[in-house]
């Protein structure tokens, strides 16, 4: 079974710019995760989709990031503009349901300059 | 604040030992616990999911434990080998549809 994709696998960019993320989750997996992981640190959670509606985003800082789960299948993730403290892996991640083991990508890698 | 904490430190031991490593949490009622893998350059790979009504979970060489007095699993890889070398990280679930949040990982480096 094809896992999680995502795109790209790193971006560099300068600060006040503005980058995107894409996930393709596996085929019929219900619910889709952004986690931001800094260098050292475990996943933090970003934003949570049940289908294409979101379950948590409080953790988002919404003036600068969004995201969004069209038609319930890939994912979009955006952060405009960005900050130096923006640097970091993005990981996307898919499972079944909710309560259910997650099935992580390899990840975007960002850096801000 | 709620709070998950591994030993940041990395543990170091000799193949064949049985490498132990610690997940504690604090301000935190979770319905389960699961265990993840992490290589260097790649996303996490699910091992062991274990909830707040058992005791003990086996897989293969894997052990986990889960005490929520103490608030506190306990990893276990039995006979570990080089190719067990990588970051451990532990996730606890709530339940009831939310997230999972992660502590900050161990790594084990496993010396041949």
């Amino acid at each position: 079974e094809a896992g999680v994709a995502q795109s790209p696998r790193y971006k560099i960019i300068e600060k006040r710019q503005s980058v995107a993320f894409w996930c393709n989750p596996i085929s019929g997996h219900a619910t889709l995760y952004w986690y931001q992981q800094i260098l050292g640190q475990g996943p933090k959670l970003l934003i949570q989709f049940q289908n294409n509606g979101v379950v948590d985003d409080s953790q988002l800082p919404k003036d600068r990031f969004s995201a969004e789960r069209l038609k319930g299948v890939d994912s979009t993730l955006k952060i405009q503009p960005a900050k130096l403290e923006d640097s970091a892996v993005y990981l996307c991640a898919s499972s079944l349901s909710t309560d259910e083991k997650l099935f992580f990508g390899s990840g975007t890698q960002l850096s801000v300059l | 604040s709620q709070k998950i904490e591994q030993n940041s430190e990395a543990l170091n031991i000799q193949e064949g030992k049985t490498a132990t490593l610690t997940c504690n949490y604090t301000n935190y009622s979770p319905a389960y616990l699961q265990w993840y893998r992490q290589d260097p350059g790649r996303g996490p790979v699910f091992l062991l999911l274990i909830r707040e009504n058992e005791k003990e979970k086996r897989k293969e060489r894997l052990k986990v434990t889960f005490d929520t007095t103490l608030k506190q699993s306990l990893f276990h890889i039995t006979a570990s080998q080089p190719a067990d070398s990588a970051t451990y990280l532990c996730a606890l679930g709530k339940g009831a549809g939310r997230a999972l949040t992660f502590g900050s990982g161990t790594r084990l480096q496993v010396q041949p």
